[in-house]
């Protein structure tokens, strides 16, 4: 079984729509983070998650929020879909370290398109 | 300004052939890292080597080596033997903080084409 999860894999909605992206991790990781990924500008920082109580915005977080229900659970959600929300959505994990290697383990990605 | 730079929007190498894909970054953070990741056309994005700002020495995993020159702020992977599967999107990131957290920023990406 894959170590982070994401639900769905594929989304169509229409503009305006409520929709909200899961990610699940069995990695026992305390951080947390949704990016987003357009053609030619690589993955950007939407929200990152410490640990459970600390969530924090990342780099284009308008029109975004996060929940951590859990240390294993992290969800983005859409308040109301617009075209330009259409993109690559990976969720990723890594361990709480201070420094040193840091790899982040990635989600297969949500393909979500807005129309 | 651009942290992580990848000049290379497209690359096409002959199979078996080593190609280097080009990676630059701009940070003042004397502790950081610098990774490559794998995109290939399903999309999932696969780890492939990591190199610390202290490592004396260049990362290698295999097929890849990362060739760091810390004064010139590139960190340059390279592929040795190239195969028909290595055709993918590849993505170097650098791992910074950001007001006590840590975070990574990633480039453009390349897209590397191996041809037969």
């Amino acid at each position: 079984d894959a170590d982070v999860t994401q639900t769905p894999r594929n989304r169509i909605t229409k503009t305006g729509k409520r929709i909200m992206l899961e990610c699940s991790q069995t990695k026992g990781h305390d951080r947390m983070y949704w990016y987003r990924q357009d053609p030619g500008l690589g993955l950007r920082l939407i929200y990152y998650s410490f640990d459970v109580k600390d969530i924090n915005k990342g780099e284009i977080s308008d029109g975004y929020s996060v929940s951590r229900q859990a240390q294993a659970k992290f969800s983005l959600s859409l308040e109301s879909a617009i075209p330009n929300q259409t993109a690559l959505y990976f969720c990723a994990t890594s361990d709480l370290l201070g420094g040193g290697f840091n790899e982040q383990f990635f989600g297969p990605g949500t393909r979500l398109t807005v129309l | 300004a651009q942290k992580i730079t990848q000049t290379q929007p497209g690359m096409f190498v002959q199979e078996k052939e080593a190609v280097t894909l080009d990676c630059t970054y701009d940070t003042s953070d004397p502790s950081y890292g610098l990774f490559w990741y794998k995109q290939p056309s399903s999309g999932e994005m696969i780890f492939l080597i990591y190199q610390g700002s202290y490592d004396q020495q260049n990362a290698t995993e295999g097929r890849y080596s990362l060739n760091f020159q810390k004064a010139r702020k590139s960190a340059n992977l390279v592929i040795s033997a190239s195969q028909l599967g290595d055709s993918a999107m590849y993505f170097c990131a650098m791992r910074e903080s950001i007001q006590g957290a840590q975070k990574l920023v990633f480039g453009q990406g390349t897209r590397l084409t191996i041809n037969p």
